[in-house]
């Protein structure tokens, strides 16, 4: 059980939109650390998305943006495409004793 | 390019001793920290630990301090993650990570270091 809550998946049609969500609490996100996304390909090692909230590395599409707000934070990626389909996860810091540097749960992004 | 290579996959028997490496390159090793996350079989990402070679300094997870050791060797670029009694809830993929800017995040990934404890 981790203590930044994404959703177990989401899905989207080529074209379309969608969101993932990374809810932490007041001893995260909420705390103001930052967040970080990285992306999964089945069978290969994840990659860095965002880095520090909204940053995106070099090489990122623009079509991956994210957003911090109070105790959350939200990945958007626009114009879904077919290589997009990967899980997801956030990341950030949390000042309790569950951890030092904590990964959220993942999100399976499938597109139909 | 920042680079880095994991060791390959090793298979060993509950109760023994077991050390993985990762080499990195392309870039100022003293300068980044470096560290490690496990995935456990069809689970997600766990953060382990990470240590800065310039001056030592290593940091645990709670959930893994004791369990495991985490160093690096400047003079060969390389981090090592550490086990001295492999438990067959050790079996997961293991990876290495870095960042330049810090301790927090992972900019730079390995391949990914398979470990399977069993008897």
């Amino acid at each position: 059980q981790s203590v930044l809550t994404q959703p177990p998946s989401v899905s989207g049609a080529p074209g379309q939109r969608v969101t993932i969500s990374c809810t932490g609490s007041s001893s995260n996100i909420g705390a103001g650390y930052d967040v970080h996304w990285y992306q999964q390909v089945p069978g290969a090692a994840p990659k860095l998305l965002i880095y520090a909230n909204n940053n995106r590395p070099s090489g990122v599409p623009d079509r991956f943006f994210a957003s911090k707000s109070g105790t959350s934070a939200s990945l958007t990626i626009t114009g879904l495409q077919t290589e997009d389909e990967a899980d997801y996860y956030c990341q950030s810091y949390d000042r309790s004793l569950s951890g030092y540097v904590v990964f959220g749960g993942g999100t399976e992004l499938t597109v139909l | 390019e920042v680079q880095l290579v994991q060791s390959g996959a090793e298979v060993r028997a509950p109760g023994e001793s077991l050390k993985i490496s990762c080499k990195g390159s392309g870039y100022s090793f003293s300068n980044y920290w470096i560290g490690w996350a496990r995935q456990m079989p069809g689970k997600g990402l766990e953060w382990m630990g990470i240590i800065y070679p310039g001056d030592s300094d290593t940091r645990y997870s709670p959930s893994f301090q004791g369990q495991v050791t985490i160093s690096a060797d400047k003079s060969i670029t390389t981090a090592y993650l550490q086990w001295s009694s492999l438990k067959a809830s050790d079996t997961a993929m293991y990876y290495c990570g870095c960042s330049g800017r810090s301790a927090d995040n992972f900019d730079y990934w390995g391949q990914g270091t398979l470990v399977t404890v069993s008897s």
